[in-house]
């Protein structure tokens, strides 16, 4: 299957702070890109979908200004997480359709484990 | 509204034994149908899927899926389980109301494999 990484794996930072996680698709061009967040034990909730080249669309209740998403190019999406609080604490997922592929499938990074102190 | 429903937080199954990871779903129309497996603080891995075709779907690691329509369900199944599957396995359907492929999944099930 396609790779996906995610930079960074992992990331303490203090209350008050942003935090920028990159999400690649290493093997393929990505026409779609989509970001989750996933609470201990819970399903992944889907907190928007990336188009390269256009503003991304968020899920209802997911606020805008706090989780901006920039699709730069084909290969790279980012998710900046502003001002964070410790309830942005999660464990962040990218998932990314391949361009001239099916869309049916989509391969997911390995996830940022983000803590809020 | 589609969703897809997981209805057991978690199964436990001996090694060696088979074993069934329940999903069902409603969807408006020809359902597309996932599975995903999640190791511990990692990414999900795609083990299957049902577009078309046989109602019996075979995937990743000797896993397999039989579609039944009349039931609406998608049930995960494997003939003889590993220590190693020990996971969280979750279930999805595309959102046929958008065209970006849009998952919606299913809660989980811990699938705990005991030697």
């Amino acid at each position: 299957g396609a790779v996906v990484s995610q930079h960074p794996s992992w990331v303490i930072c203090k209350s008050g702070t942003s935090v920028k996680i990159e999400c690649r698709s290493l093997d393929f061009q990505a026409t779609t890109m989509f970001w989750y967040r996933q609470f201990p034990k819970q399903s992944l909730m889907l907190m928007a979908t990336s188009n390269e080249g256009s503003k991304a669309t968020y899920e209802q209740g997911v606020e805008k200004d706090k989780f901006l998403i920039n699709h730069a190019s084909l290969t790279l999406s980012t998710l900046t997480v502003t001002s964070a609080h410790p309830e942005d604490s999660s464990f962040y997922i990218c998932s990314v359709s391949p361009r001239g592929g099916s869309t049916d499938t989509q391969y997911f990074g390995p996830g940022t484990r983000l803590t809020v102190l | 509204a589609q969703s897809v429903a997981q209805p057991e937080d978690q199964v436990n199954v001996a090694e060696g034994n088979p074993l069934t990871v329940k999903c069902t779903y409603s969807v408006s129309g020809n359902p597309y149908l996932f599975w995903y497996v999640q190791y511990p603080n990692r990414g999900l891995q795609f083990l299957l899927k049902y577009i078309t075709g046989d109602n019996l779907v075979k995937g990743s690691y000797g896993f397999e899926a039989e579609f039944n329509k009349s039931q609406t369900s998608f049930h995960l199944k494997k003939p003889s389980a590993l220590v190693s599957d020990s996971a969280l396995y979750f279930c999805a359907v595309r959102d046929l109301s958008s065209n970006t492929g849009k998952l919606i999944f299913g809660q989980g099930t811990t699938l705990q494999v005991k030697p």
